[in-house]
C-alpha cells in the first residue's frame, strides 16, 4: 500500500537553513506536494513537483526529488520564525486529487532564536 | 473572492449518534474533497465529489457519505459514531480542469466523540 514517512520534529536557528525530508513508497506516483499547516488553521500548499523533474525552485523553498530513491526534500532558505509549523508531504497518483493525496504524518519545524 | 468555509468549527457528539458537517467552497470551483486528520496524524483522504457525482474515495467505512449541491457546496455524514471518529475534518475545494490538483483547504471542523 501507499505509505509517506517524514521524521516527527526538526529544530533549527532563526536565520539557517532548514532541510524537511520525506520518502515514499508508490513509485506511480505522478505528483509530489508540500504542505504547510499552522496551529488552528487548515492546510496550504507551499509547492509542488512532477515526478520528471529533479528539482524546483521558488524563491526561498527548494524541492528535490530523487525519484530512484523515492526521497523528496523541502528547503526553506533563510529560515524565520513565521516557518514555524507542521510541514506535510504528500503524494498522488492522478493528480487533481481524483485518488486523494497520502500524506505523512507532518514534521513540526520548530526555530530557535 | 471567499475561501473554503466549514461549519460548525467544534461540536461535541455521543457515540452512536450522526453527524452532518458543512463546507463551502472557492469561489469558481467545482470539486470537494473531504479529509480526516486525527490528533498527530495526517490527513486521510475520505473522498471527493465533482460535479455531484463521487469521484474518488479513500478507505472509509459506508457510514462516511457526502452530498454535493448544484452551487458546489457540500456536506460530509458520518453514521453511528464511534470514539475513534473523533477528528478534525477538513474540506477542500478545487477546480476539476487544474493538472496540479491544487486543493484549497478548509480551517475544518474539530468532531469530538464521547
Amino acid at each position: 500500500g501507499e505509505d509517506v514517512e517524514q521524521s516527527l520534529f526538526l529544530s533549527v536557528r532563526e536565520g539557517d537553513s532548514s532541510v524537511i525530508n520525506c520518502t515514499y513508497t508508490d513509485s506511480s506516483s505522478t505528483y509530489l506536494y508540500w504542505y504547510k499547516q499552522e496551529p488552528g488553521a487548515g492546510l496550504q500548499l507551499l509547492t509542488y513537483i512532477f515526478s520528471n523533474m529533479d528539482m524546483k525552485q521558488d524563491q526561498r523553498l527548494t524541492v528535490l526529488l530523487n525519484k530512484k530513491d523515492k526521497h523528496l526534500s523541502l528547503r526553506i532558505a533563510d529560515t524565520q520564525t513565521g516557518d514555524s509549523a507542521i510541514y506535510f508531504c504528500a503524494e498522488s497518483i492522478k493528480g487533481g486529487g481524483a485518488d486523494g493525496l497520502t500524506f505523512g504524518k507532518g514534521t513540526h519545524l520548530i526555530i530557535q532564536p | 473572492e471567499t475561501g473554503v468555509t466549514q461549519s460548525p468549527t467544534h461540536l461535541i457528539k455521543t457515540r452512536g449518534q450522526q453527524v452532518t458537517l458543512r463546507c463551502s467552497s472557492q469561489s469558481g470551483h467545482n470539486t470537494v474533497s473531504w479529509y480526516q486528520q486525527a490528533l498527530g496524524q495526517g490527513p486521510q483522504f475520505i473522498f471527493q465529489y465533482y460535479r455531484e457525482e463521487e469521484n474518488g474515495r479513500g478507505n472509509f467505512p459506508p457510514r462516511f457519505s457526502g452530498l454535493q449541491f448544484p452551487n458546489y457546496s457540500s456536506e460530509l455524514n458520518v453514521n453511528a459514531l464511534e470514539l475513534d471518529d473523533s477528528a478534525l475534518y477538513l474540506c477542500a475545494s478545487s477546480s476539476g480542469t487544474e493538472a496540479t490538483g491544487e486543493l484549497f483547504f478548509g480551517e475544518g471542523s474539530r468532531l469530538t466523540v464521547l
